[in-house]
């Protein structure tokens, strides 16, 4: 069990908004470490997406928008394309585990 | 342009050893920090380890500490990790990622190599 719970998996219609969530707990996100969102398409590594809670890295376009509240944060797609079918994983820093950097279990997003 | 090449997998004996590399390029090497993610078949990712710029600093997850060993040569921008004792759920791709972020509990990965394939099976 991961210790950042995402949903296995969301689906959306193309130009559908979607969120998939990240929740934590008071030795991570809620202890106000940054959240970061990853995405991954299928055989490939992973990319990075939004890092500081809210922040994409250049290139990523602005259709990709990340929160974050208490213990939990969210990653937003609006305008859903086909392309966006992947797997995407929330990281955090967790204060209690020696492994601290530490993963969501992954979200699988399918676009109908 | 940030690139970062993995090699080293293969399939080892329970038991074995295995040595990965990394070859960093497009970044000055000694400035950033570094880590090994691995991802089982299947499943999520795991960040077995992470190795400060200047070597100093290291650490593990529990599931690999005592087995597995980073560390760097920034002469040759190379990022290495030696894995003894493998088991059967060390199976996994092994990325290797360049570390960002203005503190070391604000770190995220902003670059991954291809990843390199290890599988421990008899």
């Amino acid at each position: 069990q991961s210790v950042l719970t995402q949903p296995p998996s969301v689906s959306g219609a193309p130009g559908q908004r979607v969120t998939i969530s990240c929740t934590g707990s008071s030795s991570n996100i809620g202890a106000d470490y940054d959240v970061h969102w990853y995405q991954q398409l299928p055989g490939t590594a992973p990319k990075l997406l939004i890092y500081g809670n809210s922040n994409r890295p250049s290139g990523v376009p602005d259709r990709f928008s990340g929160s974050k509240s208490g213990t939990s944060a969210s990653l937003a797609i609006t305008g859903l394309q086909a392309e966006d079918e992947a797997d995407y994983y929330c990281q955090s820093y967790d204060s209690s585990l020696s492994g601290n950097w530490v993963f969501g279990g992954g979200t699988k997003l399918t676009v109908l | 342009e940030v690139q970062l090449l993995e090699s080293g997998g293969g399939l080892v004996q329970p038991g074995g050893s295995l040595r990965l590399s990394c070859t960093a390029s497009g970044f000055t090497f000694s400035d950033y920090a570094m880590s090994w993610v691995r991802q089982a078949p299947g499943k999520g990712l795991e960040c077995v380890s992470n190795i400060h710029g200047g070597g100093g600093i290291t650490s593990y997850a529990d599931s690999v500490k005592g087995r597995f060993t980073i560390s760097r040569d920034n002469s040759r921008n190379t990022l290495y990790l030696q894995m003894n004792s493998l088991r059967a759920e060390d199976t996994a791709v092994y990325f290797c990622a360049k570390n960002r972020g203005s503190t070391v509990t604000a770190w995220f990965f902003d670059y991954w190599g291809q990843g390199t394939l290890v599988t421990v099976s008899s």
